[in-house]
Formats: structure tokens, C-alpha cells, sequence
């Protein structure tokens, strides 16, 4: 199975910072990953896959960039409604694992 | 309006089993495989299960094989999760999703549910 990390697994921001959210894998993945923000009480929404082709409707902030095993979210401008819990999910091979998240709060 | 819902969950005993259903609507079902993916209360995201377009093809994660067993019917636009043997480390919100790409399936998910919870507890 893929082992998955991300780190930080949480972090303090404020509107208008720039973010960024690792996600790292035991072995090489490609581009197989994918990124998605989950806000309380709410479903997962896909923000990225292929490592960084961003989903239809997705604001342009969110970009992801890496292959391999090294991964990164980022958020060029964090606004209000980013404070959410972010995921990584690799789609190499079943099973799909998610990372274990990382919480972005004010 | 394209949505999933999940129907089925509530409060079952250990060993016990439980049916969920997750309606489509929207889009072609029948032509995208379908995921369920499962949360523990305050904790991450773990994949449960996929069933191809057609359901020939279906993998589960380890921690269900053998106790789940997912289908669906292409006439009624709906997905199952059979559960049996529950246990209560089974307890979390349950989430029926769409692969993101028609018939071959890249096993990354653009249209979740809104989830229904299964609590397993004598």
C-alpha cells in the first residue's frame, strides 16, 4: 500500500498569506495524486489532480506542483473561505489512500 | 441537478449488517464508476470501495474485504454498500463519489454526497 504523509498537519494563517501544504509518499507515485479541501460539517471537494491541473470551477489561487513522492498545495492568497482541512489522495494504485490532512485555521 | 444521495445509515450492533444506497442524478451514471469512501468521527479520509461503469470490475480496501460487497443498478441510477459482520470500528459517515472520468475509471473523486452515518454499537 502507498503510505502517505502531509505536513504541516496543521497551521495558523491569515487572509491575504500565502500557503503551503506538503504531501509526501514511501514510493514514487508520478503525478497520481490529487488534493481536496473539506470543510466542516461538508463532503470533500476536488481541488486538483494530476498533481496540478486544477478542477473545473476551482479558483485560480489553488495551484499544486511535484511528481514522485514530493507534493505541494498551495494557496497564493488565503481567503475566508479557504480555513478548511485540506487532503492529498494518490491514484497509483488501490488502495486510494488520503493523507492524514493538514488543518488550515485563522 | 447533479447530485449524489446517500441513504441507509443509523445505528446497528456488532456483527450486524446494513445497506446503503447512494442515488444519482444529473449525469450518466452508468457511464462512471463509483466510489464509496468512509470517515471516522474526527478523523481523516480512508477509500472503502470502487465499482466500474459496468460492475465487472470491483476493489475494496483490506480493512472491508470480505464483509462489504458493493453493486449498483444502472436502471434505478444507484449505487449499494452491502455491510455485514459490522464492527465498531465501521463507525464513520459513509460517502458514495464519482470517479472523474467516463468508463475508464482515474480513481479521483468530482462529485461527492453529503454522507449518511453508520454507528456501530451494542
Amino acid at each position: 500500500d502507498v503510505q502517505m504523509t502531509q505536513s504541516p498537519s496543521s497551521l495558523s494563517a491569515s487572509v491575504g498569506d500565502r500557503v503551503t501544504i506538503t504531501c509526501r509518499t514511501r514510493q514514487s507515485i508520478s503525478t497520481y495524486l490529487s488534493w481536496y479541501q473539506q470543510k466542516p460539517g461538508n463532503a470533500p471537494k476536488l481541488l486538483i489532480y494530476r498533481a496540478s491541473t486544477l478542477q473545473s470551477g476551482v479558483s485560480s489561487r489553488f495551484s499544486g506542483s511535484g511528481s514522485g513522492t514530493d507534493f505541494t498545495l498551495t494557496i497564493s492568497s488565503l481567503q475566508p473561505e479557504d480555513f478548511a482541512v485540506y487532503y492529498c489522495q494518490q491514484s497509483f494504485s488501490p488502495p486510494f489512500s488520503f493523507g492524514p490532512g493538514t488543518r488550515v485555521d485563522i | 441537478q447533479v447530485q449524489l444521495v446517500e441513504s441507509g445509515g443509523g445505528v446497528v450492533q456488532p456483527r450486524r449488517s446494513l445497506r446503503l444506497s447512494c442515488a444519482a442524478s444529473g449525469f450518466t451514471f452508468s457511464s462512471f464508476s463509483m466510489h464509496w469512501v468512509r470517515q471516522a468521527p474526527g478523523k481523516g479520509l480512508e477509500w472503502v470501495t470502487v465499482i466500474s461503469y459496468d460492475g465487472n470490475s470491483i476493489s475494496y480496501a483490506d480493512s472491508v474485504k470480505g464483509r462489504f460487497t458493493v453493486s449498483r443498478d444502472n436502471s434505478r441510477n444507484t449505487v449499494y454498500l452491502q455491510m455485514d459482520s459490522l464492527r465498531p470500528e465501521d463507525t464513520a459517515v459513509y460517502f458514495c463519489a464519482k470517479d472523474r472520468s467516463t468508463l475508464s475509471p482515474v480513481w479521483n473523486f468530482d462529485l461527492w454526497g453529503r454522507g449518511t452515518l453508520v454507528s456501530v454499537s451494542s
